[in-house]
């Protein structure tokens, strides 16, 4: 069974950059699976930013690929997000989830940022 | 980039009672479509993948339904634990992009 565990910083100000990282157990992220982050601000939707393929190619959200980068750490199996020049408007829950290209099956708990001076 | 509308935003309904629940996309995404489950502080649980196909460990009373710019979800008689957010997902093909509908609420009547 694939766990995986959100962790980082719960606050960030504005204009620096948040980082979070997904720790994963029960399965090797070398072996498969899209790998991703998702948000969901307080009181609204879902909204996907951006995925990494067990090869190692990203694909991000256009609306806010000039500010992430995902990247995997194999040796730790586990992987990171970082988005750039934050706003309050990036105040949200975020979440890690994997799964193939049709869904996401697996998910972690969910770890809210808030940004804020 | 395709948008997904769900209708409606909010569905009132007792247990035992049959949900239908919508999401239409602004240009055709296949079959590409899954949904999801989300109960309040809890994160976002796959129901349904390829518009139709149950994810593991899913209840029979929940089916999916459509293709081309048109599905549905249906919950056959709603148990008390059903009363959440759903929200439907789209897949572009290439490159790979998700993409989410701004949910519907069920809600107990």
């Amino acid at each position: 069974q694939v766990q995986l565990q959100e962790s980082g910083p719960g606050l960030v100000k504005p204009s620096e950059t948040l980082s979070l990282t997904c720790a994963v157990s029960g399965y090797s992220i070398s072996s498969g699976y899209y790998w991703g982050w998702i948000r969901q601000p307080p009181g609204k939707g879902l909204e996907w930013i951006g995925s990494i393929y067990h090869s190692g190619s990203t694909y991000y959200n256009p609306s806010l690929k000039s500010r992430v980068t995902i990247s995997v750490d194999t040796s730790k199996n586990q992987f990171s997000l970082k988005l750039s020049s934050v706003t309050a408007a990036d105040t949200a829950v975020y979440y890690c989830a994997s799964g193939y290209s049709y869904g996401y099956a697996y998910w972690g708990q969910g770890t809210l940022v808030t940004v804020s001076s | 980039e395709i948008v997904l509308t769900q209708s409606p935003a909010t569905l009132s309904l007792s247990p035992g009672e049959r949900a239908t629940l919508s999401c239409r996309a602004s240009q055709s995404v296949s079959s590409y479509l899954a949904w999801y489950q989300q109960k309040p502080g809890q994160a976002p649980r796959l129901l349904i993948y390829d518009a139709s196909n149950r994810a593991t460990g899913i209840p029979a009373r929940f089916s999916g339904s459509g293709s081309g710019t048109d599905f549905t979800l249906t919950i056959s008689s709603l148990e008390p634990e059903d009363f959440a957010v759903y929200y439907c997902q789209q897949r572009s093909n290439w490159p790979p992009r998700w993409t989410f509908g701004q949910g519907t609420k069920v809600e107990i009547k």
